[in-house]
């Protein structure tokens, strides 16, 4: 992926709003899409994710949006709280091929 | 509890010597993956294992090794070829490859001495 150097774009909302984190993927051709969180020091954490066939899905105060015609992603989540602190990242894939993953966000929960 | 265990957490490497992070599963997963984390950077692919005694190079193999001798274990030698080895090394694994989700380890942080 393209290099963002050492910082990464930064979301900060208040505790209690919802937040968007988005994504531009790459390769027309992925079929399956994920969303991840990680804390620091920490391995990668399933979030939620989407196969092409759809155009939403939604979790626990999660929902995944996903334009195929734009090659955008998006991630929303419900009432942010203060665990939710992290940096989110997408990762795509297709038919044989292996996930690529984008840079990641960072999202600052404010008190 | 099922998962993938990595180790050591932290790793320290001196000039010219070869270091082995461990990656364990008990999640009955055919699939294996190695990749690099750096600051600021999507996730790279080192090696992957679609299954026991094959792997094939991802996209930054150089100056990596790797072993899949056991359904269960995938570790990684980060040799001496590897000029810049300080990164974050995550495992991960899945049911098939390359369309199911990932599961991830906690990683190791790689540093030179």
């Amino acid at each position: 992926g393209e290099s963002v150097g050492l910082h990464l774009p930064t979301l900060s909302v208040q505790e209690g709003d919802n937040s968007i984190i988005n994504c531009a993927y790459s390769n027309s051709a992925s079929d399956y899409f994920i969303w991840y969180k990680q804390e620091s020091g920490k391995g990668p954490q399933f979030i939620i994710d989407i196969r092409s066939n759809m155009d939403k899905r939604q979790g626990q105060r999660v929902t995944v949006l996903l334009n195929k015609t734009v090659k955008h992603l998006s991630l929303q989540i419900a009432a942010t709280q203060p665990g939710d602190s992290a940096v989110y990242f997408c990762a795509e894939n297709g038919p044989r091929q292996n996930f690529v993953f984008g840079p990641g966000t960072r999202l600052s929960v404010l008190p | 509890d099922g998962g993938i265990t990595q180790s050591p957490k932290y790793l320290f490497r001196k000039e010219g010597q070869n270091v082995t992070l461990s990656c364990e599963q008990n999640l009955n997963h055919d699939a294996m993956y190695w990749y690099r984390q750096d600051p600021g950077q999507g996730l790279r692919l080192i090696y992957y294992s679609q299954i026991v005694n094959d792997f094939q190079k991802g996209d930054i193999a150089e100056g990596y090794s790797v072993s899949r001798e056991k359904k269960e274990s995938f570790p990684l030698t980060v040799t001496s070829a590897q000029k810049n080895p300080t990164a974050f090394y995550l495992c991960a694994s899945s049911m098939d490859s390359p369309s199911e989700k990932l599961f991830f380890g906690s990683g190791t942080q790689l540093s030179v001495l």
